[in-house]
């Protein structure tokens, strides 16, 4: 099954609005990437946050691990109409030799201008 | 620098076809990683190879499906015997070797979307 589950599934909001989507997963791991991906194109690599880490910003992206929870938060601050996506959690499980990641189910982003 | 490189972009065979599906990695990546998204759904992890080694294959269906990363050339997806449910989106990624610290950021291709008539 899918390491991360994330939520909400679809979220619409004004632009200059903030925008938060959570993931949860279910193991340990070595870290938790978000990637976001435009309809119909690749997927683009957004921050990386480490076990040991707890929050990271990179530029209007704030991210946040709770490992004891098993959960992280993607927080977009003043959004963009250019925002419009979806956003994927992906996990590198703990002790994993292979650097695989397992994805969630994401979440779509509507920007409304 | 190029980034990874996958084609074709779009294929489209009828049920029983071969499907070849081929990535190129950033330079100097020496792994390289499939992954499959089905509408509507996450990519999920099929293979990941090195330079002549398949590492890992847990996510690769048990028929019809190989891949291989030859000393020369691009890494092929190979689907023989196509039927409807391949039909899905086939990202590549690649990566440097892995580091001290374990892991290394995979950079994704555009994929190749597959249809199956």
């Amino acid at each position: 099954s899918q390491q991360g589950e994330e939520d909400p599934q679809a979220l619409s909001i004004q632009e200059g609005e903030n925008a938060t989507m959570n993931c949860s997963y279910k193991t340990s791991i070595n870290n938790l990437q978000w990637y976001r991906q435009n309809s119909g194109r690749g997927l683009v690599h957004l921050i990386l946050i480490r076990s040991n880490e707890r929050e990271k910003h990179s530029g209007r992206l704030r991210v946040t691990l709770d490992t004891s929870k098993k959960s992280s938060s993607l927080l977009i601050t003043a959004s963009r109409a250019a925002d419009t996506a979806s956003y994927f959690c992906a996990t590198e499980e703990y002790g994993g030799a292979t650097n695989k990641l397992i994805f969630g189910t994401g979440t779509l982003l509507a920007v409304q201008p | 620098n190029a980034g990874v490189m996958q084609n074709p972009r779009h294929l489209v065979r009828r049920r029983g076809q071969e499907a070849r599906l081929r990535c190129s990695p950033m330079k100097g990546h020496s792994h390289v990683y499939w992954y499959r998204q089905l509408p509507e759904e996450g990519l999920k992890f099929m293979v990941y190879l090195q330079k002549e080694n398949i590492i890992d294959e847990s996510g690769m269906p048990k028929e019809r499906f190989s891949a291989e990363f030859p000393k020369e050339g691009p890494s092929i997806l190979r689907i023989q015997q196509v039927v409807r449910g391949d039909s899905a989106a086939y990202f590549c990624a690649s990566s440097p070797p892995l580091g001290t610290g374990g892991f290394e950021t995979q950079y994704f291709g555009p994929g190749t979307r597959l249809l199956v008539l």
